[in-house]
């Protein structure tokens, strides 16, 4: 079935600091959302991206869709320690009609 | 209102119980889902709920048993679990099955013991 890849699998950042993960997909998207979960916390929408070669920016994120509508990407500028959780990307699952998370990205920030 | 609402938070049963989990929103969302989370892995989808129908259920066993009363309210009846289910059962609901972005509910922490 459907499946996304996302990388890396944890990071760890001291504050100010850079964060990127990295989301693919073998299949092209029709679109991909992306989600935070705070630790102890539930999965929270951040923003779906639809469109080739999109770019969004939400403060100090900036998400991306490859062109080819395979890949996409989360940047944090100057993490905080507010940041830290698990980013999730999901995209469509086979068939449509369902949403299917990839292994996410464990982001711990020191201060 | 732009909340899900999950009763109860936590729940511990035994492998001979029957409880349910409970899931509300009043946000006029047509579609809800029921997904489990195992520590330090991502949401894996169970079942899918389109305008009140079962559309999608992930194989999963017949000890999980769903239910969407009305378009507001979806469960989750349970019966004779095993200690594997134990788990963070999350409620999500959106506009529609297609390109929305899912408001998922705080979970249930179920332990099965």
């Amino acid at each position: 079935g459907q499946q996304v890849m996302q990388i890396p699998q944890y990071q760890h950042v001291q504050e100010g600091e850079d964060f990127t993960t990295y989301c693919n997909s073998s299949t092209t998207l029709s679109n991909i959302q992306w989600y935070k979960q705070r630790p102890g916390g539930h999965p929270v929408f951040l923003i779906q991206l639809v469109k080739s070669g999109e770019v969004k920016k939400q403060k100090r994120l900036t998400f991306q869709f490859g062109e080819a509508k395979k890949n996409s990407s989360l940047h944090i500028t100057a993490t905080q320690t507010t940041d830290v959780g698990t980013y999730f990307c999901a995209g469509p699952g086979t068939g449509g009609f369902k949403t299917i998370f990839g292994a996410g990205t464990r982001l711990f920030v020191k201060a | 209102d732009t909340e899900v609402t999950q009763t109860p938070k936590h729940l511990v049963m035994g492998m001979t119980n029957k409880k349910s989990l409970k899931c509300e929103q009043h946000m006029g969302h047509r579609a809800m889902y029921w997904y489990k989370q195992k520590a330090k892995k991502p949401p894996e989808l169970m079942f899918v709920y389109s305008y009140e129908k079962l559309s999608i259920n992930e194989s999963v066993p017949s000890r999980f048993s769903p239910e969407c009363p009305n378009s507001s309210l979806l469960n989750l009846h349970l019966h004779a679990l095993q200690p594997e289910d134990s788990a963070l059962y999350l409620c999500a609901s959106s506009q529609n099955t297609g390109y929305s972005g899912y408001t998922f509910g705080s979970g249930t922490r179920l332990t099965v013991v």
